[in-house]
């Protein structure tokens, strides 16, 4: 079946550096993405989404870019803090379904 | 606050038994979802209600069962028949008009004695 998935499992980056998290998916009529962060025993927070007609959006630090030839979107945080020490969630929403597809995640560790 | 509040925290089942699972939300949003989490992996997806009186499997809907009944509620019962039940349960929801995100509960953590 068709599915988002990520790249990276594991990224470790050291604080005030620019982080880079990627995900790919596999289904060309998705026509809206979205970042979640997760932390430990908690639900998923909204971080940024992104519909099929841009290719970049800009948050506070974040930034979400699309890439739809090859089905590619990631998500750049902004001189990391050890705040954002979390497991990393795309989504994707499938044309005419109301529930989001996510991916396996990827888990941000920001070193001190 | 608005938000969506789940509970319990922590539940633990016994073999044989069902339990159910509270979610209920205030942002006034038509859809509602039920999600469960293993460890180490993303979401998928057990039920979804777009309206009250109305809901869908999602694609791991064996041994599950909901109801919907009122817009601000959306409970999950986790009956016998699932042989696997412990995970994190998710729950969502979303408004309609366009797409937009899901805002999630804190979850359930359901474990077996």
């Amino acid at each position: 079946g068709e599915s988002v998935g990520l790249h990276l499992p594991t990224l470790s980056v050291q604080e005030g550096d620019n982080s880079i998290i990627n995900c790919a998916y596999s289904n060309s009529a998705s026509d809206y993405f979205i970042w979640y962060k997760q932390e430990s025993g908690k639900g998923p927070q909204f971080i940024i989404d992104i519909r099929s007609n841009m290719d970049k959006r800009q948050g506070q630090r974040v930034t979400v870019l699309l890439n739809k030839t090859v089905k590619h979107l990631s998500l750049q945080i902004a001189a990391t803090q050890p705040g954002d020490s979390a497991v990393y969630f795309c989504a994707e929403n499938m044309t005419g379904r109301r529930a989001l597809t996510f991916g396996s995640g990827t888990r941000l560790q920001v070193q001190p | 606050d608005g938000g969506i509040t789940q509970s319990p925290k922590y539940l633990f089942r016994k073999e044989g038994q069902n339990v159910t699972l509270s979610c209920e939300q205030n942002l006034n949003h038509d859809a509602m979802y039920w999600y469960r989490q293993d460890p180490g992996q993303g979401l998928r997806l057990i039920y979804y209600s777009q309206i009250v009186n109305d809901f869908q499997k999602g694609d791991i809907a064996e041994g599950y069962s909901v109801s919907r009944e009122k817009k601000e509620s959306f409970p999950l019962t986790v009956t016998s028949a699932q042989k696997n039940p412990t995970a994190f349960y998710l729950c969502a929801s979303t408004g309609t008009g366009g797409p937009q995100p899901q805002h999630f509960g804190d979850g359930t953590r359901l474990s077996i004695l």
